[in-house]
């Protein structure tokens, strides 16, 4: 069974709406952390929670935005959605930050395309 | 900042040779480093995580060694198999607490050939 749970798996959206991309884990870890992945940058680092807060932020635009309502859950939104946001977003966790030789554990993605 | 240089974005070799993908890094504080594997459309894998200054770690028949005085940390397998073909990326996690991300490579593609 997935210990990090991405929903949806893939999504399509029209330019300029907003959507939520869904990530829970079940793996008892203080830390998660969101990756963008394109054609264009690999593997991008977003954002870092540690203990439901903001830890780190390599996102230049406002339209992203994480949201943390339970330990589990980084949820993150994005609005007004561009086709170069169209990308697979991962949601990743680990047991705490700042024990660095611990590697994150992804999940599967959310493919996001937006038309 | 903390970065990550893969030099090879596309390795092809044929079955049962060896492969060495590179991997080198910059910090100013204490390194650790991983190699994730990524199989398409899979989610990226941890493969191998760096033990201490100049000792080899081992998984999977895939190896690495950290040696600071170079600040690398190579990927090498003495046997490659089809099943290898996928995407690697070398990470880095640093001792700076407060900085609570892992930088990436670029990845490099390995493609195996029969």
């Amino acid at each position: 069974d997935p210990k990090i749970i991405q929903k949806p798996k893939y999504l399509v959206a029209v330019t300029g709406s907003e959507k939520i991309l869904i990530c829970e884990q079940y793996l008892g870890h203080n830390a998660m952390y969101w990756y963008r992945q394109s054609a264009k940058k690999p593997l991008e680092f977003m954002f870092s929670y540690s203990y439901q807060k903001l830890m780190d932020n390599q996102t230049a635009s406002s339209r992203f935005q994480p949201q943390s309502s339970k330990k589990n859950h980084l949820d993150l939104q994005i609005t007004a959605l561009k086709p170069d946001d169209s990308a697979t977003y991962f949601c990743a966790s680990s047991q705490d930050p700042g024990f660095n030789n611990q590697a994150p554990l992804f999940g599967e993605g959310t493919r996001l395309s937006v038309l | 900042g903390d970065s990550v240089t893969q030099t090879e974005g596309l390795v092809t070799l044929t079955k049962g040779l060896p492969v060495m993908l590179n991997c080198t890094y910059q910090t100013t504080y204490s390194p650790f480093l991983f190699w994730y594997v990524q199989h398409l459309n899979e989610a990226p894998k941890l493969l191998l995580k760096s033990s201490t200054d100049n000792k080899r770690t081992e998984h999977q028949g895939f190896y690495a060694t950290l040696h600071k005085s170079s600040s690398s940390f190579h990927l090498q397998k003495s046997s490659v198999q089809l099943s290898d073909s996928a995407l690697y990326f070398c990470a880095l996690s640093s001792a700076n607490y407060g900085n609570e991300k892992i930088t990436f490579g670029a990845g490099t593609k390995l493609t195996i050939k029969p």
